[in-house]
């Protein structure tokens, strides 16, 4: 029961372009989205985050959308930047218990920027 | 400005061997996590801890152990190795205020069950 999903392991992008990568959740109690990037043997670092009571966070070249309806949510990165290559992991929790953030996180999506 | 820091970076135990993977963070951080990453899988919730002295489960805690004796150290015990747990060990603490306050993580264990 995997309840926050990643269904793309990897992404090619342009240097330049536009990088879309995708997170889908069935958890209809999640409340608190995050993406957090991950380069090899080292840990994930938190990139951004949205509330369920937001539709849009930006953060400079970072743009994260959540459509609750469609339990969807989509980072973009634009423009993209050889340093972007890293592997993006799209994580939810739903309330805190005791004020801890208890993550569920998709299996990862590889993206690479080629120049 | 450390951050998080785990020890060992890897290790190699034999089926039945105990070992202690050892967390310490120096940002005054309130909460601690333990998850591991099996490969081509995210991370999954082993236990946390909102303060010394407490702790509780999470997702995956069946054959480890924590403790929490310190606001800096969050130890995670394995008493029966088995090759199940055969994976990647990432440590994460962060400041209290629920859902906002993101996660800090250490560059974790790799850590093999032979």
């Amino acid at each position: 029961d995997q309840q926050v999903k990643q269904n793309s392991p990897s992404l090619s992008v342009q240097e330049g372009r536009i990088s879309i990568l995708n997170c889908d959740y069935t958890n209809s109690m999640f409340d608190y989205f995050l993406w957090y990037k991950k380069y090899p043997a080292e840990g994930p670092t938190f990139l951004i985050s949205i509330s369920s009571i937001k539709d849009k966070n930006e953060d400079g070249r970072f743009t994260v959308f959540l459509n609750k309806s469609a339990k969807h949510l989509s980072l973009h990165i634009v423009p993209s930047q050889p340093g972007d290559s890293a592997v993006y992991f799209c994580a939810a929790s739903a309330g805190s218990s005791q004020g801890a953030q208890k993550l569920v996180f998709g299996q990862g999506t590889r993206l690479t920027i080629n120049p | 400005n450390a951050g998080v820091t785990q020890t060992p970076k890897f290790r190699i135990l034999k089926i039945g061997q105990s070992m202690t993977l050892q967390c310490t963070q120096d940002m005054n951080h309130n909460y601690m996590y333990w998850y591991r990453q099996d490969p081509g899988m995210g991370l999954k919730l082993i236990y946390y801890s909102v303060g010394a002295g407490i702790t509780d489960k999470g997702e995956v805690p069946n054959g480890y152990n924590v403790s929490r004796s310190t606001t800096e150290d969050f130890p995670l015990r394995l008493e029966l190795a088995a090759p199940s747990q055969t994976s990647v060990y990432f440590c994460a603490s962060s400041y209290p205020g629920g859902s906002n306050q993101p996660q800090h993580f250490g560059d974790g264990t790799r850590l093999s069950i032979l």
